[in-house]
């Protein structure tokens, strides 16, 4: 039932893209991104619906394929800011959220 | 225009003895949801509440552990008799709606240290 990220972990220089990946074997009906800094809570980056509606940053961008039930997390013009763990939050009803085991993403100058 | 706040941020308790962990939505939200996170893994569903009622506890160990969340104050998580697996990060997220659309706001975390 948890949501399969990969990859596990990336490492770029300031300015490389990365994609970050996330699919369900279930039926899903949002998509919930988040930044975790390592002692920090997580913070809100996006949210994604069933239908194509989109909510949150200015400067990330996401995809959502209900079909495949997976989701991208686009993140161009990397900063050193950037580094953190990526999780995916899906929720199939209701209000709970099952995260995906994270990934790292490290931003190196 | 404070956000989710919790505390205490970090709890030491022996064996054997209980946790109490508090949370305070941000202002306006009446849903609130608990996960817990064990060192450097993802983040697991524990238990939502609304004012007065817990809508969702299928991520709730069956013993040792209660969540409420009263008309007046804030959410609490407790675990009695704790033992050294309950050493976690302990968030607390809040939300305006029910809906898909609302995004959840987390916390700073308890970090719960068993000795």
């Amino acid at each position: 039932q948890q949501p399969v990220q990969s990859p596990q972990a990336v490492i770029l220089r300031e300015g490389e893209d990365a994609v970050i990946n996330c699919s369900s074997s279930k039926a899903l009906y949002s998509v919930h991104w988040y930044r975790q800094k390592h002692g920090e809570a997580p913070v809100f980056l996006m949210i994604l619906l069933k239908g194509g509606e989109q909510k949150g940053h200015d400067k990330i961008s996401a995809s959502f394929n209900e079909k495949k039930q997976q989701s991208s997390l686009y993140l161009t013009a990397s900063q050193l800011s950037y580094s953190g763990t990526y999780f995916c939050g899906t929720q199939k009803y209701g209000n709970k959220l099952v995260f995906g085991a994270g990934t790292i993403l490290r931003v190196k100058s | 225009n404070a956000g989710v706040m919790q505390n205490p941020r970090h709890l030491v308790r022996r064996r054997g003895q209980e946790a109490r962990l508090r949370c305070s939505p941000m202002k306006g939200h009446s849903h609130v949801y608990w996960y817990r996170q064990l060192p450097e893994e993802g983040l697991k569903f524990m238990v939502y509440l609304q004012k007065e009622n817990i809508i969702d506890e299928s991520g709730m160990p069956k013993e040792r552990f209660s969540a409420e969340f009263p008309k007046e104050g804030p959410s609490i998580l407790r675990i009695q008799q704790v033992v050294r697996g309950d050493s976690a990060a302990y968030f607390c997220a809040s939300s305006l709606g029910q809906n898909s659309y609302n995004e959840q706001f987390f916390g700073p975390g308890t970090r719960l240290t068993v000795l």
